[in-house]
């Protein structure tokens, strides 16, 4: 079955510290890669997403993700955290069955929680 | 306002109860999903539906049932037959399940709770 890991449960950062958290999937076909947040009190907001192309995409607040195919991994990052990032963030993947229902499959998320 | 509207945000039933939780989209998605989030788990696929009148189980489908009669609305309901019930329920949608934007929408979400 496809599975989505991320090695950090909780991360706990200063401000203005740089940020990387691992994403690493089990498909080996097509995919469509995401990474969503969740701030507290909030619903889940989509962060940013890989369809095709480039395989560096931008996202929202300055973060930004890089697909590797050859490792199968979408790790997302932000090269100086505000406090204001304290959320869960979930990593999420697409696996494209070409006309079968495609599906959304989640990480279990970390925690980050960034120190003024 | 488009978007994905769940309510209520906050559910409290007996055991032995069931439960219904509403989610309705005025975004014109043809698919629809239940997830469930736990603390540690991530968020884990309950049921899904790519058009009315179809859905098909997904992960976790035991203890809980759906219906898609119309396009906007997708309710779950939590049967007394879930062993686990108390949890944050999380409705979404995509434009459709099988094109290749597999992007979905997420409600503010339904936080039940068993006693």
């Amino acid at each position: 079955a496809q599975s989505v890991s991320q090695h950090n449960h909780h991360v706990i950062l200063s401000e203005a510290a740089s940020l990387e958290l691992g994403c690493n999937y089990s498909y080996g076909g097509t995919v469509n890669l995401f990474w969503y947040v969740q701030y507290p009190g909030q619903h889940l907001q989509l962060l940013l997403k890989y369809f095709s192309g480039d395989p560096l995409v931008k996202g929202i607040k300055g973060f930004e993700a890089e697909f590797i195919k050859s490792k199968f991994s979408f790790n997302l990052r932000k090269p100086s955290v505000q406090w204001s990032d304290t959320a869960e963030y979930f990593c999420a993947v697409s696996p494209l069955y070409g006309g079968a229902t495609n599906k959304l499959i989640f990480g279990t998320g970390t925690l980050l929680a960034v120190q003024p | 306002d488009g978007g994905i509207t769940q309510s209520p945000k906050y559910l409290f039933r007996k055991e032995g109860q069931n439960v219904t939780l509403s989610c309705e989209q005025n975004l014109n998605h043809d698919a629809m999903y239940w997830y469930r989030q736990d603390p540690g788990q991530g968020l884990r696929l309950i049921y899904y539906s790519q058009i009315v009148n179809d859905f098909q189980k997904g992960d976790i489908a035991e203890g809980y049932s759906v219906s898609r009669e119309k396009k906007e609305s997708f309710p779950l309901t939590v049967t007394s037959a879930q062993k686990n019930p108390t949890a944050f329920y999380l409705c979404a949608s995509s434009i459709d399940g099988v094109s290749s934007d597999t992007e979905a929408f997420f409600g503010q979400g339904t936080r039940l709770t068993v006693v």
